[in-house]
């Protein structure tokens, strides 16, 4: 079974330009979280997303930031007009339902640097 | 979710026990106990979760206080490969938080040779 899988792994931009990160859950699991890991800091969550609904976005900054999770295909982070302060690893991570006794797999992460 | 306190660093040597402490003092009757390790240049990893009982799996043994106000992972032989930032997370459940985890700083695990 394939894990969770993030694409690109590391993804450079220029400031003002946008950034797209792709993430594959496991198969068969239908819920999606974004956490986001500033340099030397822990991982803050982001958003939870299951297939065509945004079910929690607490975490996830007013401006530039949003997410989706289509019924085909894979969840998208996406960031518009990236500034220096977005250079973090973000990691997405999938469980086959909700509840808390359900384990979250995580991808490896894409990298992004903001030149 | 519920705040847990876990020592900064510890040092292991190679084919010893690990155990790896977390208080949390505040924790409710239906919170559980999960552990994640997050490994250099990776992603978090789940180790392992439970509510009230000690729990085993192939990783690790989860080694839970009667009073649930402290818990402890327990390596039972470290290799280098367990060189990590291991999280002490609780999790509500039914309710609460949706799903998502809350990271802390968490415990890194050096393991010497």
């Amino acid at each position: 079974n394939a894990g969770v899988m993030q694409n690109p792994r590391h993804l450079v931009r220029r400031r003002g330009q946008e950034a797209r990160l792709r993430c594959s859950p496991v198969k068969g699991h239908s819920h999606v979280y974004w956490y986001r890991q500033l340099p030397e800091e822990g991982l803050k969550f982001m958003v939870y997303l299951q297939k065509e609904n945004i079910i929690d976005e607490s975490g996830m900054p007013k401006e530039r930031f949003s997410a989706e999770f289509p019924k085909e295909g894979p969840s998208i982070l996406r960031i518009q007009q990236v500034v220096r302060g977005d250079s973090a690893a973000y990691f997405c991570a999938s469980s086959p339902g909700p509840g808390t006794g359900q384990p979250q797999h995580f991808g490896d992460g894409t990298r992004l640097s903001i030149l | 979710d519920a705040k847990t306190t876990q020592p900064n660093s510890m040092e292991s040597n190679e084919e010893e026990p690990v155990h790896l402490p977390c208080n949390h003092s505040t924790i409710s009757g239906t919170d559980y106990i999960h552990w994640y390790r997050q490994l250099p240049s990776q992603g978090p990893e789940y180790v392992i979760h439970g509510l009230t009982s000690n729990v085993n799996n192939r990783m690790a043994s989860l080694a839970i206080a009667e009073d649930r106000k402290s818990s402890t992972l327990i390596l039972h032989r470290a290799t280098l490969r367990d060189a990590a930032v291991y999280y002490c997370i609780l999790r509500d459940w039914p309710g609460g938080s949706q799903g998502n985890l809350i990271f802390g700083k968490g415990t890194k695990l050096s393991v010497k040779p």
